[in-house]
């Protein structure tokens, strides 16, 4: 099985403040997906990251792809307390039927 | 927009019994997924099916079983509810092709008494 390891687990900030959330592993993937998830809701895609090194920009969302293809991370500029959720990366597999490992997930809570 | 469609929101049943979680998509897709979340794991791959009649084990198959006998639905069995499968379980979609997202349905939070 293939593990991706993402931290922090958690998360707490003030309004305004950056942060960076990182998502690790050591076997390559084809591409990288980062998904969002509200309480009651189930996760929705953010972004997909395909090419070693991409960057990729979503408002005040910034994803990064590792250039090996291993790692990722996703930086949010200025929070604000509507990013409030779980955060989750989740790497594709190079062969069949589009099956995800997902990292365990960032609690982030952003307050006023 | 895709719909994922869980039977159920929340759901209470006893240990030995067997329990039926139902999921229907409407986008035609062809792979469909069962995850089950817990705290500070994630989501963990129950079963996966890339066609009707199909399925494939995930990582965490034990206890659970899978029947998809139409394109849009997938069903996961518990065979014999345990008190270790209370739990939310999520059921997701996608196209066949490479990077396609999975399209999540709002889940259904099991409670096994």
């Amino acid at each position: 099985t293939q593990l991706l390891e993402q931290s922090p687990q958690f998360l707490s900030i003030q309004e305004g403040e950056n942060l960076t959330v990182y998502c690790n592993s050591s076997s390559v993937f084809s591409s990288l997906q980062w998904y969002r998830q509200e309480p009651g809701e189930g996760p929705v895609l953010l972004v997909t990251v395909v090419t070693g090194g991409e960057v990729k920009k979503l408002k005040r969302l910034t994803f990064q792809f590792g250039d090996a293809r291993k790692d990722s991370s996703l930086h949010i500029t200025a929070a604000q307390p509507g990013d409030t959720g779980l955060y989750l990366c989740a790497g594709l597999h190079g062969t069949s039927y589009g099956k995800l490992t997902f990292g365990q997930g960032t609690i982030l809570t952003v307050h006023p | 927009d895709v719909k994922v469609t869980q039977s159920s929101r929340y759901l209470v049943k006893r240990t030995g019994e067997k329990v039926f979680l139902e999921c229907v998509q409407d986008m035609d897709h062809e792979n469909m997924f069962w995850y089950r979340q817990d705290p500070g794991l994630g989501l963990r791959l129950i079963y996966f099916s890339y066609d009707v009649k199909m399925k494939e084990k995930g990582d965490i198959p034990e206890g659970y079983s899978v029947s998809r006998e139409k394109k849009e639905r997938f069903s996961l069995i518990l065979e014999s509810a345990s008190t270790n499968q209370t739990s939310m379980y999520l059921c997701a979609s996608s196209l066949s092709m490479l990077r396609q997202p999975q399209h999540f349905g709002d889940g259904t939070r099991l409670s096994i008494l």
